[in-house]
């Protein structure tokens, strides 16, 4: 089974400001199938981004998803207000399960 | 518009069964895997079980194996799961998924979620 872990736990930033987060797994993700979603107070989760950096439909460019092998990225370049969520990676590369990261939560400095 | 609406969820004693639903509507149901993924209050997203667009192939997540059994009744537009022997730790949001496409299973389209509570 691969384990993601995201980092940080928490990043604190203001709206305007460029955020970067992080996801790596415990061995290397085949295809670079990775996903990420965000996820708002009482929501379901929304598809970001899925192969590492394609980005789904709909979704802003400010959004994009780097890396491959163990390290990955999700960047926002701006941030809006309404992207103070919690984020998740996920890999889909290997035989089930499919796992999740732990979620960084992105807050209001 | 895609739709998935999950039902089923509810408050059960340990040891209980419920079965979830998710009824699909507006894309080609047949045509997709489908994926149910929970998260405990609190808590972050866990994938549970997945299933082929025909319902040939099915996976579990080795916390929920010989519990929870992933099913579809392609007639009907409809993933199920049943779940067997509840636990206290089987307390969470229920969310069904839609995989991405053949081969992509990121989810693009989830359910509202259905909470499920284990408690005596």
């Amino acid at each position: 089974e691969i384990v993601l872990t995201q980092s940080p736990g928490t990043l604190p930033l203001s709206p305007g400001e460029r955020a970067t987060l992080s996801c790596r797994a415990s061995q290397s993700v085949s295809g670079s199938y990775l996903a990420w979603y965000q996820q708002r107070p009482g929501q379901a989760p929304r598809l970001l981004i899925y192969g590492a950096s394609s980005r789904a439909i709909g979704i802003p460019d400010r959004f994009s998803g780097s890396g491959s092998g163990t390290d990955f990225t999700l960047t926002i370049s701006r941030l809006e207000p309404e992207d103070f969520a919690v984020y998740y990676c996920q890999q889909y590369g290997s035989s089930p399960p499919l796992t999740f990261g732990q979620g960084t939560r992105l807050e209001i400095k | 518009e895609v739709q998935l609406l999950e039902s089923g969820g509810g408050l059960v004693q340990p040891g209980g069964s419920l079965r979830l639903s998710c009824a699909a509507s507006g894309f080609g149901f047949t045509s997709y895997a489908m994926t149910w993924v929970r998260q405990a209050p609190g808590k972050g997203l866990e994938w549970l079980s997945a299933i082929s667009p025909s319902g040939n192939s099915r996976y579990h997540a080795d916390s929920v194996k010989g519990r929870f059994t992933i099913s579809r009744d392609n007639s009907k537009n409809t993933l199920y799961l049943q779940m067997n022997s509840l636990r206290a730790e089987d307390t969470a949001v229920y969310y069904c998924a839609k995989n991405l496409a053949e081969g992509q299973p990121a989810y693009d389209y989830w359910g509202q979620g259905t909470l499920v509570t284990v408690s005596s």
